[in-house]
């Protein structure tokens, strides 16, 4: 089975500290993989999505960053955190399937920054 | 320009009782939508799928009606139950593009 994890599952940071969020994805070679953020009452903002290591689309202009060092590795990243930066941040891999695109979500990262 | 509309931000139905989330989207390319369901500190999780080529596809308690000429689709869930509180999300895609709604707040009142 394929299966997405994320860790920290919670994270309590200072306004301008650094931030690592890890996304591993097992049971598939090659994957597209993204970052989602959900704020209070907001829906699901695609950030980045990556098609292969080291290929990194940004969607949004920000204060965050991404990089996908290994195959199944896809880190999200700040050097500054804003206090807008807080919300839940979720991983995600592509089905695979080109013309029927469904989208599986690992179990998130709840942010808060203070 | 939000292409994939969810008007309703929250809806609250009676235990037993049939739910309705609806969902509007603009672009006609969109060719695969998609309802998901998230409960609180969760990844949202899959639910049920409709190609364009069809108008109706159903799983168990869950229905989703697609509305080509209206661009218009919905989820019906009935009977409801206690379970089914939590925000879903409906998606459209085209290709490999996907495009989320703002999600919509179900409570299944007892």
């Amino acid at each position: 089975s394929q299966t997405i994890h994320q860790w920290p599952a919670t994270l309590v940071q200072p306004v301008g500290s650094p931030l690592s969020l890890e996304c591993t994805v097992e049971g598939t070679s090659n994957p597209n993989l993204y970052w989602y953020r959900q704020a209070a009452g907001r829906g699901l903002q695609l950030l980045f999505y990556s098609v292969g290591i080291g290929q990194i689309s940004s969607e949004v202009p920000q204060n965050l960053s991404a990089s996908r060092p290994q195959d199944r590795q896809f880190i999200l990243s700040s050097k500054k955190l804003l206090l807008s930066d807080s919300g839940f941040y979720l991983c995600a891999r592509s089905s695979g399937d080109f013309y029927q695109e469904t989208q599986y979500f690992g179990p998130g990262t709840r942010l808060l920054v203070l | 320009d939000q292409q994939v509309k969810q008007n309703s931000p929250s809806l609250s139905v009676q235990e037993g009782r049939i739910s309705i989330l609806n969902c509007d989207y603009t672009n006609s390319m969109f060719d695969y939508f998609l309802w998901y369901k998230k409960y609180p500190a969760e990844g949202p999780t899959f639910l049920i799928s409709i190609s364009s080529i069809k108008d109706k596809n159903e799983d168990g308690r869950f229905t989703v009606f697609l509305n080509k000429s209206a661009k218009h689709l919905s989820l019906h869930i009935v009977p409801s139950q206690p379970g089914d509180s939590a925000v879903y999300f409906c998606a459209a895609s085209y290709r490999d593009k996907i495009i989320f709604g703002k999600g919509t707040r179900l409570h299944i009142l007892p």
